[in-house]
């Protein structure tokens, strides 16, 4: 199993300025991944995040906008970049091991931005 | 039509009552999560499922792979029951969710 952390928990930040996400996880998993929850919504795919290469972004996600790191196997980073009110989300980043169906969540950050 | 339908979106019960959330599902899968989401954001993970049943506590999950459509069911409900559930699937060769849109589930004392 894997224990995820991410920080901030919540943030509110003023339009036009970047966030960066911290996702950390106990243990080596293969796969990271990053969602956003707007509010009311459902959990969206951002992007797969990549050790050692550039994330795999889904459709309607952009680098530019979500930029993402993997340095290793047990840390990613989510940027949200030049904010808007609409980017107001909870972001949430998993792991998975490779093979394996299981996902772990993090607790989510909560994003206001005014 | 999305690929994770749920239903029902918001369902409101008593303390006590035997609850049912249905999730259906329109493309082959290799498993199926149930999920459990509180106020605060923090998502904890309920059941994976591939086939049959499984129990943990007054939760019980069941899944059909021929009629793509899983259940699951709260016996007992309390308050604290309170939250959003959502059924996401994994496609088969994929490792990524897809996700249903939650039910919000209300269980007043």
């Amino acid at each position: 199993s894997a224990v995820i952390s991410q920080k901030p928990s919540r943030d509110i930040c003023q339009r036009g300025t970047s966030l960066t996400i911290q996702c950390q996880v106990d243990s080596q998993v293969t796969m990271m991944f990053w969602y956003r929850q707007q509010p009311g919504q459902s959990l969206t795919l951002i992007a797969t995040a990549n050790q050692g290469s550039e994330a795999t972004y889904e459709s309607g996600f952009v680098i530019d906008k979500f930029p993402i790191s993997r340095p290793n196997l047990t840390f990613s980073t989510l940027t949200v970049s030049n904010m808007s009110p609409e980017d107001s989300s909870i972001y949430l980043c998993s792991g998975s091991f490779l093979g394996g169906n299981e996902q772990y969540f993090g607790p989510g950050t909560r994003l206001t931005v005014t | 039509k999305n690929e994770v339908e749920q239903s029902p979106q918001n369902l409101t019960a008593q303390e006590g009552e035997f609850i049912t959330i249905n999730c259906s599902y329109s493309v082959g899968i290799s498993a199926l999560h149930w999920l459990q989401q509180h106020p605060g954001g923090g998502i904890v993970s309920l059941f994976m499922l591939s086939s049959g049943k499984k129990k943990h506590g007054r939760l019980i999950a069941t899944i059909n792979i021929q009629e793509k459509h899983s259940s699951l069911h709260i016996t007992a409900s309390h308050p604290r029951d309170s939250a959003v559930y959502i059924c996401a699937v994994v496609g088969k060769g994929a490792q990524k969710l897809v996700f249903g849109q939650g039910t919000r589930l209300t269980i007043n004392p």
